[in-house]
């Protein structure tokens, strides 16, 4: 079984460029997230899709960061513009979405560096 | 607020028995995971504890108190490759998943 696929797996921009990340979760699972891990830090949730709607997206920044998930599958992570403080993880995760089997897969991660 | 507590950073010889503890104050109580991260990588799933008590797989144990809010993490026989931050997340009454910040755990030859 194919794990969870993000790109690109390192980013370098400039202070208010724009920059998006992929994510394809695994085959069947509903549920996707999309964390923000800085160094020394645990995963923060920035959203929580179930199929396309969205569940969760009160610590997403909203004037900067968006995301979407069209047709219930893959999704994007756009920051526009980023800000230095936006150098971070960026992870995606998947899960089944059925709540007695809610262990979720994290993808390699994407490394953003904001100079 | 909700909230998980863990040791920042624990340091163990190769060989040994290191238990990592994590306590955890959250609306609501839905099941407890431990996820280890080697540097540079993503979270990998360890374990999930919902009711009381120990699950053993192998070389790592967790166990589980939800009265005393309060879960460990036991690895034992350590390797030096278990040297990596191991995290704590419970899922509250809502099902969301609150993460704790790691525990980042040196193994020393």
């Amino acid at each position: 079984e194919a794990g969870v696929a993000q790109s690109p797996r390192y980013k370098i921009i400039e202070k208010r460029q724009s920059v998006a990340f992929w994510c394809n979760p695994i085959s069947g699972h509903a549920t996707l997230y999309w964390y923000q891990q800085i160094l020394g830090q645990g995963p923060k949730l920035l959203i929580q899709f179930q199929n396309n709607g969205v569940v969760d997206d009160s610590q997403l920044p909203k004037d900067r960061f968006s995301a979407e998930r069209l047709k219930g599958v893959d999704s994007t992570l756009k920051i526009q513009p980023a800000k230095l403080e936006d150098s971070a993880v960026y992870l995606c995760a998947s899960s089944p979405g059925r709540q007695d089997q809610e262990t979720q897969y994290f993808g390699p991660g994407t490394r953003l560096l904001v100079l | 607020g909700q909230n998980i507590d863990q040791p920042t950073e624990m340091t163990a010889t190769e060989g040994a028995i290191v238990q990592i503890n994590c306590t955890y104050q959250t609306s609501g109580f839905n099941g407890l995971f431990w996820y280890q991260q080697h540097a540079g990588e993503a979270p990998t799933f360890l374990s999930y504890n919902v009711l009381d008590g120990l699950e053993e797989k192998g070389r790592f144990s967790s166990f589980l108190s939800r009265s005393k809010g309060y879960s460990y993490l036991l690895l034992k026989e350590l390797q030096m490759k278990d040297s990596a931050s191991y995290l704590c997340a419970v899922r509250d009454g809502n099902y969301q998943l609150i993460w704790g910040a790691g525990t980042k755990l040196i193994i020393k030859p």
